[in-house]
């Protein structure tokens, strides 16, 4: 196992396209969450799955983005119609909540700058 | 809406020095988490904290809670130069989704 994947690792993309990124989270784990972080802040929650359903979705999740989790596996974060103020960091974590304890292990991200 | 405080945001420390980040957090929640991140990394779990009074400890670092305070503590003891990254503290929804809300983070520079 070799912990969260995901691709690709930087993404360049002009204002108005789509760009779609995947995350493998780790093969046990049945949660699996989306966050963003920009520079100098700290990540912030973006959406959520256990399984393949999709439970909860932060507000910063306009409707330009969709998430999926087909199968309960790897997931993809779409945003359609980029802007500049897409430009961040995008983590994906995934988890196997065991009691009290779910602890989120992160993937190194995607970093996706809009021209 | 719960929000996670960390204070100092920049820390510039010498080696062999300790020194204290704070977490603030406003709503009640009784999992704190502490991450690190090092430049153009992932974020690494260092420790989770389940209930008051809480206090874990690896290697150099110890982590504290005390969920009435809503304040969550990461020491550092006789501070090394690998320890230099960004520190985080997140805080756990208590509505079993356990989405994290996190800290803006405290940038650790150890000075040789």
């Amino acid at each position: 196992d070799t912990g969260v994947s995901q691709n690709p690792r930087h993404k360049i993309t002009k204002r108005g396209q789509n760009v779609t990124f995947r995350c493998d989270p780790i093969s046990e784990h049945n949660r699996l969450y989306w966050y963003r972080q920009t520079l100098g802040q700290g990540p912030e929650f973006l959406t959520y799955f256990q399984n393949e359903a999709q439970l909860e979705k932060s507000r910063l999740l306009s409707d330009r983005f969709s998430a999926e989790r087909p199968k309960g596996s790897f997931s993809t974060l779409e945003i359609q119609r980029t802007e500049q103020g897409d430009s961040a960091m995008y983590l994906c974590a995934s988890s196997l909540a065991l009691g009290q304890v779910n602890i989120q292990y992160f993937g190194a991200g995607t970093r996706l700058s809009v021209l | 809406e719960l929000k996670v405080e960390q204070n100092p945001l920049f820390l510039s420390m010498q080696e062999g020095k300790n020194y204290t980040i704070y977490c603030n957090y406003s709503t009640t929640s009784d999992r704190l988490y502490w991450y690190r991140q090092d430049p153009g990394k992932s974020l690494e779990s260092l420790f989770v904290l389940l209930s008051n009074g809480a206090v874990k400890q690896e290697g150099r670092l110890m982590a504290s809670l005390d969920t009435k305070a809503r304040l969550s503590t990461l020491h550092i003891t006789a501070a090394v130069h690998d320890l230099s990254a960004t520190y985080f503290c997140a805080v756990g929804s208590n509505f079993g989704n356990e989405k994290l809300t996190f800290g803006t983070g405290t940038r650790l520079t150890i000075i040789p």
